[in-house]
């Protein structure tokens, strides 16, 4: 069946400009998370929804960042006014449930901003 | 403040067995052994996870010790593909995985 699939797979955008990147969870996956690598580093947790409330904010980084789920399925994430310490590879993930759940990731989203 | 302690990289042969070690001293009782592996230029994959029996699937074995206190994944024969960072991770219900440095494995031919 098909996998978690994230949109776009590159983006390069100007410092300053807003990006908006899309995650497609698989169907039937009632928990969705965002996480976050930079170069050279670990991943790092952003967000996580269950269904579509967002109980665990706290890695959001600042307040540029924000995100929503719609129908308990696709998830937005937008950075505002990028800077370029936000250059990264956003992954999404998703699990029947939360926790002891295995998760599933997408190939990521690569975004440099220049 | 990562729960987890693994080595830094470890190097195997092909065809060879693999034991990759993790310490978690301070695990909790409600605390699942989870571990992923991220080849070059892809998320993160699901290996294996368990909590207190030793587990095994088609891609390894998870031998988990008698004081849950350490853990080691088995790859019972390491190819090329196996070439990745592996990540040992507790994870208790509702809660992100928090991935620290893991372990790059090499695989030599």
């Amino acid at each position: 069946g098909a996998g978690v699939s994230q949109s776009p797979s590159n983006k390069v955008t100007e410092k300053g400009k807003d990006v908006e990147l899309r995650c497609d969870p698989i169907s039937g996956h009632t928990a969705l998370y965002w996480y976050r690598q930079s170069l050279g580093q670990g991943l790092e947790f952003l967000i996580y929804f269950q269904g579509n409330s967002a109980p665990d904010k706290s890695g959001l980084p600042s307040d540029r960042f924000s995100a929503e789920r719609t129908g308990g399925s696709v998830s937005t994430l937008t950075i505002q006014r990028t800077q370029q310490e936000d250059s990264a590879v956003y992954l999404c993930a998703s699990s029947r449930t939360s926790g002891r759940g295995e998760q599933f990731f997408g190939p990521g989203t690569r975004l440099t901003v220049l | 403040d990562a729960k987890t302690t693994q080595p830094n990289s470890m190097e195997s042969n092909e065809e060879e067995p693999v034991h990759l070690p993790c310490n978690h001293s301070t695990i909790s009782g409600t605390d699942y052994i989870h571990w992923y592996r991220q080849l070059p230029s892809q998320g993160p994959e699901y290996v294996i996870h368990g909590l207190t029996s030793n587990v095994n699937n088609r891609m390894a074995s998870l031998a988990i010790a008698e004081d849950r206190k350490s853990s080691t994944l088995i790859l019972h024969r390491a190819t090329l593909r196996d070439a990745a960072v592996y990540y040992c991770i507790l994870s208790s219900g509702n809660t992100p995985l928090v991935f620290g440095k893991g372990t790059r494995l090499s695989v030599i031919a």
